[in-house]
């Protein structure tokens, strides 16, 4: 299994919701990521998980919670958003370590939309 | 911070030219990476260079890391409709797992 996976694939929220995305990896990658991407942009990089741990947060709002179950899971809790953090949101997985390790593969993402 | 410069922005073609696109930052990178992303999709990782002056082919792509560490180019032969898509250049300079992305060049095919 050579994928990311991602859920849902689209995500319409009010402002006073909550919900999650979920990811999931089968490749064995110990290192997972979420990025947030806005039209026209490139990715940018939210968190990094390295070994469930979480590892960078790019001074991202608390209203973003990762969470990383296990090797195969990640999840961003989503909860009082703002109609700016609408985006498509993606995961991606990598080895940590070795010299494949910048190799990123990224998910289909989520595409939020909050009203 | 370092940023990717990332060139030309958008470009319009006829199907069957070659295309060429490249990335230049003014810092070093250990790592380029070349990506291509077709709308409401993921990037999908398509070369991965790993030593300067490294030249990396996949199928109609080539893709090249620059000898001073600091640019790398990606080429698209006899391009065809599904070429079509944002391709971003990415680079690593071994700080831990992040990649820095260029801007994106926007790729239009005209049949």
């Amino acid at each position: 299994d050579t994928e990311v996976t991602q859920t849902p694939k689209h995500l319409v929220m009010g402002m006073t919701n909550k919900k999650s995305l979920k990811c999931e990896q089968h490749m064995g990658h110990r290192a997972m990521y979420w990025y947030k991407q806005k039209a026209k942009k490139p990715p940018e990089l939210m968190f990094v998980y390295s070994y469930e741990k979480l590892s960078i947060n790019e001074s991202v709002p608390s209203r973003f919670s990762p969470e990383c179950p296990n090797s195969s899971l990640l999840n961003l809790h989503l909860h009082a958003l703002q109609p700016e953090d609408s985006a498509l949101y993606l995961c991606a997985s990598s080895h940590p370590t070795g010299s494949s390790y910048n190799e990123q593969f990224f998910g289909p993402g989520t595409r939020l939309t909050v009203l | 911070g370092q940023q990717l410069n990332q060139s030309p922005q958008s470009m319009f073609i006829q199907e069957g030219e070659d295309v060429s696109m490249n990335c230049t930052s003014s810092s070093i990178f250990n790592t380029w990476l070349w990506y291509k992303q077709d709308p409401g999709e993921g990037p999908v990782l398509l070369i991965a260079l790993y030593k300067a002056g490294e030249l990396t082919s996949n199928g109609r792509l080539t893709a090249q890391f620059g000898i001073t560490r600091k640019d790398s180019f990606l080429n698209i032969s006899a391009s065809i409709p599904s070429d079509v898509g944002i391709y971003f250049c990415a680079g690593n300079n071994n700080a831990g797992n992040m990649l820095t992305f260029g801007g994106g060049t926007r790729l239009m095919v005209k049949p």
